[in-house]
């Protein structure tokens, strides 16, 4: 799997249920960093998580950081319709001196019904 | 306290014309970056810049492109001769701090179509 993948690809939930989206990693990362796309716009940062850091809140969010198994997760309790967007998960690589190289994945698409 | 932003939002070019994106950082941030984000895909890393320098230009094409940060006004990212697969959503970031630990803010992008 390529630096920075989420899964799953795509998810469809009714308005008030938990989301929850995977990311997965391959090298030795500092920070790790949640964005939120919305169709057709920039995107927007949720939340930065350090490599030393195992969970952080951020009012509805919740990000999980496991840098043994090179993954994370991001919550997004009691969704709503507003909610709908695509989410990318980014890293900066440790080593090589180029910890500004932020590589994202493909993103997960999440779709909250109303 | 603006964001970052770019001008154009979208660019229309035919194949062979120059395409020129601007980039004007969050006030307070000397050090920008650009990505590129192809339908469907994630964003992809082309170059880093602080005033005056280029610190990582490894993820540009060596042709066609380039990329400036003057001492004076916006970031630009250039692409002379457009061909079609240039077409993409063409992002800029600033930060304040230049070792990524400290969080990369985006603008709302430039939508490049080559026709």
């Amino acid at each position: 799997s390529q630096q920075g993948e989420e899964d799953p690809q795509a998810l469809s939930i009714q308005e008030g249920e938990n989301a929850t989206m995977n990311c997965s990693y391959k090298t030795s990362i500092n920070n790790l960093q949640w964005y939120r796309q919305n169709s057709g716009r920039g995107l927007v940062h949720l939340i930065l998580i350090r490599s030393n850091e195992r969970e952080k809140h951020s009012g509805r969010l919740r990000v999980t950081l496991d840098t043994s198994k090179k993954s994370s997760s991001l919550l997004i309790t009691a969704s709503r319709a507003a909610d709908t967007a695509s989410y990318f998960c980014a890293t900066d690589a440790r080593s090589g001196g180029s910890n500004y190289k932020l590589t994202f994945g493909k993103g997960t698409l999440l779709t909250v019904n109303p | 306290n603006a964001g970052v932003m770019q001008n154009p939002r979208h660019l229309v070019r035919r194949r062979g014309q120059e395409a020129r994106l601007r980039c004007s950082p969050m006030k307070g941030h000397s050090h920008v970056y650009w990505y590129r984000q192809l339908p469907e895909e994630g964003l992809k890393f082309m170059v880093y810049l602080q005033k005056e320098n280029i610190i990582d230009e490894s993820g540009m094409p060596k042709e066609r492109f380039s990329a400036e940060f003057p001492k004076e006004g916006p970031s630009i990212l250039r692409i002379q001769q457009v061909v079609r697969g240039d077409s993409a959503a063409y992002f800029c970031a600033s930060s304040p701090l230049d070792r990524g630990t400290d969080t990369q803010y985006f603008g709302p992008g430039t939508r490049l179509t080559v026709l």
